[in-house]
């Protein structure tokens, strides 16, 4: 089983919610990763955790801050966003934290910040 | 420096023709990996091939094909017989061997496979 699944698939906040992402994967891998991708762009890394603990942060503003509460899940919390923060945002994973394996990515949650 | 180029931005073919996806990449790394991942309109990029800096064998899987070719930093990728369901933006990517854990992906070349 090759899936990655995230929750939810659609969400519109205004700049004074907060709210959460949720990514999860059963397939005993120990590097997930979020990132974020603008329209008819590539996805761009915002933080990789490798044996749940955050290996990189690609100076991503503090708004929004990463948690993996254990191997299989990883969430993303959102707080104070900016209309610029609509994305994409995408969720992988792969069996250890080296770009030499490939990553499994999920169907990401489209976000619009009002 | 890192960099991973398609320079196709937008491809667009009739079904059953055959088409090429070029990706032109630079590193200094001796070893390194290249991916393709598609990515359809629903928005998951999905994992198509790994091939790393020492298998210049080239690979066939179905109708998707791909060539590697060290001397001139290319591995491109061909879909032989397309089909509407090829239609997505496809996305080449390198990895490094060390424990960086960053994909550096190309832009995006846009296939649209017309009936």
């Amino acid at each position: 089983d090759t899936e990655v699944t995230q929750t939810p698939k659609h969400l519109v906040m205004g700049m004074t919610n907060k709210k959460s992402l949720k990514c999860e994967q059963h397939m005993g891998h120990r590097a997930m990763y979020w990132y974020k991708q603008k329209a008819k762009k590539p996805p761009e890394l915002m933080f990789v955790y490798s044996y749940e603990k955050l290996s990189i942060n690609e100076s991503v503003p503090s708004r929004f801050s990463p948690e993996c509460p254990n191997s299989s899940l990883l969430n993303l919390h959102l707080h104070a966003l900016q209309p610029e923060d609509s994305a994409l945002y995408l969720c992988a994973s792969s069996p250890t934290g080296t770009a030499s394996y490939e990553q499994y990515f999920g169907p990401g949650t489209r976000l619009t910040v009002t | 420096a890192q960099k991973v180029t398609q320079a196709q931005t937008e491809i667009s073919v009739v079904e059953k023709e055959d088409v090429t996806l070029d990706c032109v990449y630079e590193t200094r790394d001796t070893t390194y990996y290249l991916f393709w991942y598609k990515q359809p309109p629903s928005g998951e990029l999905v994992f198509l091939i790994r091939r790393n800096s020492f298998d210049e064998q080239n690979e066939i899987s179905g109708r998707y094909s791909w060539n590697f070719q060290k001397s001139t930093s290319s591995f491109n990728f061909t879909i032989t017989a397309s089909q509407v369901v090829d239609s997505a933006v496809y996305f080449c990517a390198l990895g490094r061997m060390d424990s960086s854990y960053k994909l550096i992906f190309g832009s995006g070349t846009r296939l649209l496979v017309r009936p």
